[in-house]
């Protein structure tokens, strides 16, 4: 499979905490995008961060890219109910073809 | 612009039967995608389209999937001869390719998701 690997596949925090996930990926890439999926839902772009990019931000999010350990990680500060949700990340080493990872659930208790 | 749009939503069909999936991108966007998300995984790419070109189809599709996209716009998948396997979210999604003095975000616009249970 083509598909990258995330991690933790589960993770269950508490309203205000930090929740962090890791997404590893097999090929050189051009970009790596972050995207969030409510449960039976489409999927929405969280992020975007280029191969030449250490580290982005946006809003609550930040996102960090080691392109030498084929590696990436998406922080979520203050977490608020309304983010349980599943994550992927994608990466693109072509001009067009995304790989997805398996994805993080996370569950945010109120 | 109303976004990605797919139809039906639902499906739910016998082993056997055929099936086809509509899919309506956002209007000014070039390429066309077709993913299958099963069940606690992430989305697997099936094929891709820029306009009416079908450029890349994966390994994962038989010969008992075809997708089209007619004058560009909108895109059909159809599955024939099901298999319970095939019960799986199908995918749409749409983006922009890069034009001269356009900004390309690279981001990917997804529909709802057709999702298909074959009994």
């Amino acid at each position: 499979s083509q598909q990258g690997e995330e991690d933790p596949q589960a993770l269950s925090i508490q309203e205000g905490e930090n929740a962090t996930m890791n997404c590893s990926y097999k090929t050189s890439i051009n970009n790596l995008q972050w995207y969030r999926q409510n449960s039976g839902r489409g999927l929405v772009h969280l992020i975007l961060i280029r191969s030449n990019e250490r580290e982005k931000h946006s809003g609550r999010l930040r996102v960090t890219l080691d392109t030498s350990k084929k590696s990436s990680s998406l922080l979520i500060t203050a977490s608020r109910a309304a983010d349980t949700a599943s994550y992927f990340c994608a990466n693109t080493s072509g001009t067009y073809k995304y790989i997805f990872g398996t994805g993080t659930r996370l569950k945010v208790l109120a | 612009d109303t976004g990605v749009s797919q139809d039906p939503r639902h499906k739910i069909t016998k082993r056997g039967q055929n099936v086809t999936f509509r899919c309506d991108p956002i209007s000014e966007h070039n390429r066309l995608y077709w993913y299958r998300q099963t069940l606690g995984q992430g989305p697997e790419f099936l094929t891709y389209f820029q306009n009416e070109a079908q450029l890349e189809k994966s390994r994962l599709l038989s010969d008992r999937f075809s997708a089209e996209r007619p004058k560009g716009s909108f895109s059909t998948l159809e599955i024939q001869r099901t298999e319970q396997g095939d019960s799986a979210m199908y995918l749409c999604a749409s983006s922009l390719e890069a034009i001269k003095g356009r900004i390309n975000t690279g981001e990917l616009f997804f529909g709802e998701g057709s999702r298909l249970t074959v009994l």
